[in-house]
């Protein structure tokens, strides 16, 4: 069965600070990683990862993918408190586009 | 262009009242899901519709059903609510194999 796990769970940050986020997963047919932020309301995109290695960047995000080791990274750096969400990851590998979603990190950045 | 919209934003049903939540996306996309979240869990598919005329089963779809009305409308229905459906309930559409979009969610309490 298809499974996307990611920790720490909730994590406490001071302004500043550089966090790294994890993801890993266990799937029979990979496809894709992606990365969301989730603000109180719906989850908003922030990257989709298809190859091992290859940075993805946007601004202070930034992730990469790593399919031998089946995991991805996000990192955040300079946190500010707007950076406070829950940050969901998710793997799609079947050919319905269909995506399997990870517990979520609950991020908070304190001023 | 407003993405994906969903109705009601909000609802508060009794035990065994029966209630459908619309949804409907404007992006002409292929793919269309439901997915609910609860506390700590993530986002977990209930059904999806990879096309047009085409609906399957995600990971938790016992005690709903779709119906995918058009390429642009996919709406989800509960026949008997359960207190254990007290949820929050999101659709998403997607160009099949990219991210997916999320709309505003509906906040469900089954009483």
């Amino acid at each position: 069965e298809d499974k996307v796990v990611q920790s720490p769970l909730s994590l406490v940050v001071h302004e500043g600070d550089t966090v790294t986020l994890n993801c890993s997963y266990e799937v029979t047919n990979f496809r894709s990683l992606l990365w969301y932020k989730q603000e109180k309301k719906a989850p908003t995109f922030l990257f989709m990862l298809t190859s091992s290695g290859i940075e993805k960047k946007s601004g202070r995000l930034s992730s990469i993918l790593d399919k031998k080791e089946l995991f991805s990274i996000l990192n955040i750096t300079a946190t500010q408190t707007g950076d406070s969400a829950v940050y969901l990851c998710a793997e799609g590998s079947s050919n319905t586009g269909k995506l399997i979603f990870g517990q979520g990190t609950t991020l908070q950045v304190k001023p | 262009n407003a993405g994906v919209t969903q109705t009601p934003k909000f609802q508060v049903l009794k035990t065994g009242q029966s209630m459908t939540l619309q949804c409907a996306q404007d992006m002409n996309h292929n793919s269309m899901y439901w997915y609910r979240q609860d506390p700590g869990m993530g986002l977990r598919l209930i059904y999806y519709s990879a096309s047009e005329g085409t609906t399957d089963k995600g990971e938790v779809p016992n005690g709903y059903n779709v119906s995918r009305l058009n390429k642009r409308e996919f709406s989800l229905r509960l026949e008997s609510a359960a207190p254990s459906q007290t949820s929050v309930y999101f659709c998403a559409s997607s160009a099949t194999f990219y991210e997916q979009y999320f709309g505003p969610g509906t906040r469900l309490t089954v009483t």
